[in-house]
């Protein structure tokens, strides 16, 4: 069965910083979609970002990129320019089945 | 611009006692799940469901059962409820379903056995 492991249980990056958050997965299947998604204090759940396995090209959504290495199963989630909107657990997900166990992601002004 | 909508928001169950959480959606979406969130484990799959009329276990079904009533409704039952059940429990809906497509989340429903 697949795995997702989130190492990093806090982070903490100044407000405009950059900071990057760890995804590592396991599977042995070839094609596969992994996610970003955002949980703030409100508990609701929205994706922040997408990668298609079969997509060398990494993914980009304004300050939110990610760097895909599909040899390492590694999926980390760099935010660029934080902001304290930014503050919330962010969740790694392969598809639709495997969740990581979360980061919280605090930002300071 | 409802979206997925999770009812109750709340819920306080002695051991044994059973209750259903209701999920609807409103966006024509395919597929439906089921997910308990734990503190320092993430979210885990319970059920889901890729269509109408199907459903199948995800990681942590026992304890639980599912009904997809028709294409908006997936029902989730605890028959005899456990301390273990105890959980924030979430619904989510995705257009395509399998690997690919967003998933669009409720806002969850704090559950309590005591």
């Amino acid at each position: 069965a697949q795995t997702v492991t989130q190492s990093q249980p806090e982070m903490s990056v100044q407000e405009a910083e950059t900071v990057t958050l760890s995804c590592t997965y396991d599977t042995s299947e070839s094609d596969y979609y992994l996610f970003w998604y955002k949980q703030p204090p409100s508990r609701q759940m929205i994706l922040v970002i997408r990668q298609e396995a079969y997509k060398q090209q990494n993914a980009t959504e304004n300050r939110f990129s990610v760097n895909f290495q599909k040899a390492a199963k590694s999926f980390s989630l760099k935010i660029s320019d934080s902001q304290l909107g930014d503050a919330a657990m962010y969740f790694c997900a392969y598809d639709d089945m495997r969740f990581g166990a979360g980061t919280r992601l605090t930002v300071k002004p | 611009n409802a979206g997925v909508t999770q009812t109750p928001k709340f819920q306080v169950l002695k051991t044994g006692q059973s209750m259903t959480l209701q999920c609807a959606q409103d966006m024509n979406h395919n597929s439906m799940y089921w997910y308990r969130q734990d503190p320092g484990m993430g979210l885990r799959l319970i059920y889901y469901s890729a269509s109408e009329g199907t459903t199948d276990k995800g990681e942590v079904p026992n304890g639980y059962n599912v009904s997809r009533l028709n294409k908006r409704e997936f029902s989730l039952r605890l028959e005899s409820a456990a301390p273990s059940q105890t959980s924030v429990y979430f619904c989510a809906s995705s257009e395509y379903g399998g690997a690919s497509g967003e998933l669009f989340f409720g806002e969850g429903s704090r559950l309590t056995v005591l």
